[in-house]
């Protein structure tokens, strides 16, 4: 079955210092992988994804991840964090492809609070 | 474009009414997934909608159903409500089952009561 480790709930960071959020994933198909924010009382936005090709992949808000197939790692990184950073992030995996039963697995979220 | 649009976003229940959730997809979206987010359980899997017809369905009990209409709008439908119901159902859409990214509503905050 699918999983999706977040390994930190909470996640401290001064602001305009780097950040790494890290995701691992249990499965023995390939994948897709995302990484989704969640503002308070909203919605998740896709920050980025991984489909194939390049394993290093640029989102949106300055955001990066980089997929590792052999440690079944997608964690997200930014050099250099904003107050406007502070929210909930999720990392999900999509089988590939798994016709018929296809759903997002997220993980647990991390809470990455920006302190000023 | 408009993006997906879920109503009421809030909603007060008593236990053991039921409620009726609605999700309009993305214009040309023809699949709808909805999800529960609660502090204890996270993000979990309630179903998924392609042209009318459920293609997945995750660990919920019965009491949990959907369905969608021609027009790819979808609504999910809880009855006798509990108070572990309490959670944000967030839907969805993506333009079509090989399609890979899925866009969310901001959600239906429902309080059982």
């Amino acid at each position: 079955a699918q999983s999706v480790t977040q390994l930190d709930s909470q996640v401290p960071v001064f602001e305009e210092a780097p950040v790494e959020l890290r995701c691992n994933y249990s499965s023995s198909v390939s994948v897709y992988l995302f990484w989704y924010v969640q503002y308070p009382n909203q919605g998740l936005q896709l920050l980025l994804k991984y489909l194939s090709g390049s394993t290093l992949v640029k989102g949106i808000n300055g955001f990066e991840a980089e997929f590792n197939k052999s440690q079944t790692s997608f964690h997200l990184r930014k050099p250099s964090v904003h107050i406007s950073d502070t929210a909930e992030y999720f990392c999900a995996v999509r089988y590939f492809p798994n016709f018929g039963n296809e759903k997002l697995t997220f993980g647990t979220g991390t809470r990455l609070t920006i302190i000023p | 474009k408009a993006g997906v649009t879920q109503t009421p976003r809030y909603l007060i229940k008593t236990r053991g009414q039921q409620v009726t959730l609605s999700c309009s997809p993305i214009s040309g979206h023809r699949s709808v997934s909805w999800y529960q987010q609660t502090p204890g359980q996270g993000l979990q899997f309630l179903f998924e909608y392609f042209s009318e017809t459920q293609r997945n369905k995750g660990n919920f009990p019965g009491r949990f159903s959907g369905r969608q209409f021609s027009n790819s709008r979808s609504e999910m439908n809880v009855s006798t409500l509990e108070l572990g119901d309490s959670a944000l159902y967030l839907c969805a859409s993506r333009g079509g089952v090989l399609n890979t990214e899925a866009f969310f509503g901001q959600g239906t905050r429902l309080t059982v009561v």
